[in-house]
């Protein structure tokens, strides 16, 4: 198996832009999926297929891919998404989640 | 909308085992995939495996392979995770979660989640 290599954290004040990346050397080859956790709660999907964003998810929320890399960018961040962020892949032996960015709003 | 609705808490002692529920409303539970994820207290996701009803087949991650069994009753659409020979560090929220069957090597994004289960392994 491998390995999903997040920050262990980011501090934005509200307004400004998040970037949490996330890299590991089949993501060239695999989609990228973006899950927010909130404490006491049941992870939520905000981006699937590196850059695709389910119903109900605020459009400040992107994703984009470039080679070992995976990026969920917040734009125009609120209070509301103080949160930890994971991103996951998998390949033919099953799921692999990255180590987890907690993301504190200022 | 699919629901997922998790068993309640368990308090075990190490050497035991443990079974958890996972019952499915709305969608088709046939055609859904449901994946079972850890998570210990303050860490991060793990994944232990998952069953796919449509083949009656489970597939599990190498960590969990020699004590996990997760099954799937269609009728009462209920996927169940039992884990074995447990140990203090088995203490974790266990989620279960699904996604659309989309092909036995298919791995897609984890749409909907459970409420998550409180395993709590202490002598």
């Amino acid at each position: 198996s491998y390995e999903l290599t997040q920050a262990p954290s980011v501090s934005v004040s509200p307004g400004q832009t998040a970037r949490i990346t996330c890299s590991g050397d089949p993501l060239p080859n695999q989609y990228a999926f973006w899950y927010q956790q909130k404490p006491g709660q049941a992870p939520v999907l905000v981006i699937y297929k590196d850059s695709k964003r389910p119903s109900g998810i605020p459009e400040r929320f992107s994703g984009s891919s470039s080679g070992t890399t995976v990026t969920l960018t917040i734009s125009g961040v609120q209070a509301e998404d103080e949160a930890d962020y994971f991103c996951q892949s998998a390949d033919n032996s099953g799921y692999v989640f990255g180590t987890g960015t907690k993301v504190t709003v200022l | 909308q699919v629901q997922l609705v998790q068993s309640g808490a368990e308090v075990k002692k190490p050497g035991s085992s443990v079974r958890v529920s996972c019952r499915t409303s709305g969608g088709s539970f046939s055609t859904d995939t449901i994946s079972w994820v850890r998570q210990a207290p303050g860490q991060g996701l793990e994944w232990m495996g998952r069953v796919i009803p449509l083949l009656r087949r489970a597939q599990y991650a190498q960590e969990f392979q020699d004590r996990v069994t997760i099954t799937a009753d269609e009728y009462t659409r209920t996927a169940y995770m039992e884990l074995s020979s447990l140990r203090s560090d088995d203490t974790a929220i266990y989620f279960c979660a699904r996604h659309h069957y989309c092909g036995a090597d298919c791995y897609d994004a984890l749409d909907t989640w459970g409420q998550g289960t409180v395993v709590n392994v202490s002598s």
